[in-house]
């Protein structure tokens, strides 16, 4: 069975630091998908980055980039420079087996707090 | 619309008494899905609709919990019965059509029930 682990309930930073959100993940597919998503107070999910299972290159999106590493099973998200408006809940996502139909499994989060 | 539109956006009902939820999609999208957060939690996977037919139901905590989509738009999750357990956000969220593998899901604003 596939399983996304984020071991960190909660982390602190400080502004204009940079942070890393661990995230693991278990799957026995050759080919899969991680996503990481940001859910602020409001409820929203807002989708960060992708990285798919046979990229070579990390991810990077602006501020985001995501740390995966293939044989440890782990697909860490760093956040640059952080900023106030980065507070918030984040959520590492895998995408399962094709015959699944492409839903998403979410792991447990990791409640980000920027402090000035 | 632009996004994923949920209505209601809150819902407070009483114990034991049926809820429906709404979702309409972003037009075009033909994979949805609808998940559920309780306080503080993760996202629960609880059923998958590709056109109106749903492949993947595996999530739906009990058969007081159903589902339907018509004309591969709209869609509405029903509780019956409904228990103070069942008192989550419900999100729903939608797959460009090309976008299984590597696509993000699309998320509304969600549906906050309480059970009393």
């Amino acid at each position: 069975a596939q399983k996304i682990t984020q071991t960190q309930p909660g982390m602190f930073v400080q502004e204009k630091e940079a942070v890393t959100l661990d995230c693991t993940y278990d799957t026995s597919d050759p080919s899969y998908g991680l996503f990481w998503y940001k859910q602020p107070s409001s409820g929203e999910m807002i989708f960060l980055i992708y990285q798919g299972s046979y990229d070579q290159q990390n991810a990077t999106e602006g501020r985001y980039s995501l740390n995966f590493q293939k044989a440890r099973k782990s697909a860490n998200l760093v956040i640059s420079a952080s900023q106030l408006g980065d507070s918030a809940m984040y959520f590492c996502a895998m995408r399962g087996h094709y015959n699944q139909g492409g839903k998403l499994i979410f792991g447990q989060g990791t409640e980000l707090s920027v402090k000035p | 619309g632009a996004g994923v539109s949920q209505s209601p956006s809150n819902k407070v009902t009483e114990k034991g008494k049926d809820v429906e939820l709404r979702c309409d999609p972003i037009s075009g999208h033909t994979a949805l899905y609808w998940y559920r957060q309780s306080l503080g939690q993760g996202l629960e996977f609880l059923i998958y609709f590709q056109g109106n037919s749903a492949p993947d139901k595996s999530g739906l905590p009990s058969d007081r919990f159903s589902a339907e989509r018509t004309g591969g738009s709209v869609s509405t999750l029903t509780i019956q019965r409904t228990q103070q357990e069942d008192s989550a956000v419900y999100l729903c969220a939608t797959l460009r059509p090309a976008g299984w593998d590597t696509g993000e899901l699309f998320f509304g604003e969600g549906s906050r029930l309480t059970v009393l």
